[in-house]
Parts: C-alpha cells; sequence; structure tokens
C-alpha cells in the first residue's frame, strides 16, 4: 500500500493571505504527481501534472513544487481569494493507477 | 466541448439489490478510471480501462463488483448484493493516455439503505 500523505488536513486563511500546503509520497518508482482542486458540488479539476524533480509549474497565483528525491510536493497559493475555498488533492502516479491523498481542505475567509 | 458524464447523480438502494453506475468519458479518450470516496478520504482506485479491456482491477474490493466498457467509450460499474459499507461518491475519469491528467465526472452518490 503506497502512502500519500497531505497536510494540514484543513486550513482556514483570511482573503489576501498567502499559504501553502504540502503532499508527501514514496520517494521510489515515481512517474508523476497531479494536483486536482475539488470545490463543493463540483468534478475534481487537475491543476498540475508534474514529472521532473525540480519542477515548479504556475497557474495564476497557484503554483507547484516537486522533490522526487525526498518524496514532497508543496502547493503554493498567494493572495488567496474567496474563490480558491476547495478541496486540494495530489496524487501519486508510481505506474499508471494514481493514488490519492485524504486533501488539504482550505477555506479563504472575506 | 462536454465534459465527462456520470448517471445517475444520487442512487438510493436497499441492502441486497443490484446497481449500475454509468460514465460517458471524453470522446477519444482511452484511459478510463474509476475511483470510490468515501466520507474523509482521498478517492480509492478501483479499475482502469485502455481502450475495452480492463487493464488493471485490482482495487476491485471483492466479486460484487465488476466493470464493463464493450465499446471503448462509455463504461457502466455494476455492483451486486450492495451492503450498507458500499455507501459513497463513485467517481470516474478520463484522460488521454494513462499517466495524463485526468478528468473527472460529477461523481454519483451512492447510499445503501
Amino acid at each position: 500500500i503506497l502512502n500519500v500523505e497531505q497536510s494540514p488536513q484543513s486550513l482556514h486563511v483570511q482573503e489576501g493571505d498567502s499559504t501553502n500546503f504540502t503532499c508527501s509520497f514514496p520517494s521510489s518508482n515515481f512517474y508523476a504527481l497531479h494536483w486536482y482542486r475539488w470545490e463543493t458540488a463540483k468534478s475534481p479539476e487537475a491543476l498540475f501534472v508534474m514529472t521532473l524533480n525540480g519542477d515548479e509549474k504556475k497557474k495564476g497565483r497557484i503554483s507547484a513544487t516537486l522533490n522526487t528525491k525526498e518524496g514532497y510536493s508543496y502547493l503554493y497559493i498567494k493572495g488567496s481569494q474567496p474563490e480558491d475555498s476547495a478541496t486540494y488533492l495530489c496524487a501519486f502516479l508510481g505506474s499508471y493507477i494514481p493514488t490519492f491523498g485524504r486533501g488539504t481542505s482550505l477555506i479563504v475567509h472575506p | 466541448g462536454a465534459g465527462v458524464s456520470q448517471t445517475p447523480s444520487n442512487k438510493v438502494t436497499e441492502k441486497g439489490k443490484y446497481v449500475e453506475l454509468r460514465c460517458d468519458p471524453i470522446s477519444g479518450h482511452t484511459a478510463l478510471y474509476w475511483y470510490r470516496q468515501s466520507l474523509g478520504q482521498g478517492p480509492e482506485f478501483l479499475i482502469y480501462f485502455q481502450g475495452t479491456g480492463a487493464a488493471d482491477d485490482s482495487g476491485l474490493p471483492n466479486d460484487r463488483f465488476f466493470a464493463v466498457r464493450p465499446e471503448g467509450s462509455v463504461s457502466t460499474l455494476k455492483i451486486q448484493r450492495t451492503e450498507r459499507g458500499d455507501s459513497a461518491v463513485y467517481l470516474c475519469a478520463s484522460s488521454t493516455y494513462r499517466q495524463n491528467e485526468q478528468f473527472f465526472g460529477p461523481g454519483t452518490r451512492l447510499t445503501v439503505l
């Protein structure tokens, strides 16, 4: 059983705050790491697909980094907005079967 | 274009009954995954199709669960003799290739009474 951990489990921030959370995964047999955003009553939506150690990806105010040697990825949100409120999931792929973490629930208060 | 769709959105059934959950993937996506998500957990892998064949069904919890994708497009997840523990959100996702980003449907919430 692969262990994919996300921390913190939940996070409350004020509008305008910057925040970050962590995804930890096995450091062996790495193929890819996916980040998804899952808003209430919607489908999970892909944010990033990361494949190379040292990868840094950015989409608007959201960015992610990847360290495959130590087995972690960080997701950063700069200047959080209420519409960023969602659960952020990471998925580790050691093969073609994704193993998801439990997610970090982010709530941004106006 | 159209995204992944799943029907029904909600299904309430009684213990012991048979249910079918349907997934319509994005046209042209050859990879299709089924997941089950219980409260407080991340999506748990059930089965992966590449084209028409089940390339990996190692996540199916027992032989009451079965899935098909006869023409390489629509997939149906079938659960026999449902149990209360089967209650969860069942998610379907498709992608152009197995390790690429996945496009998820809205899920089917199954409640077994």
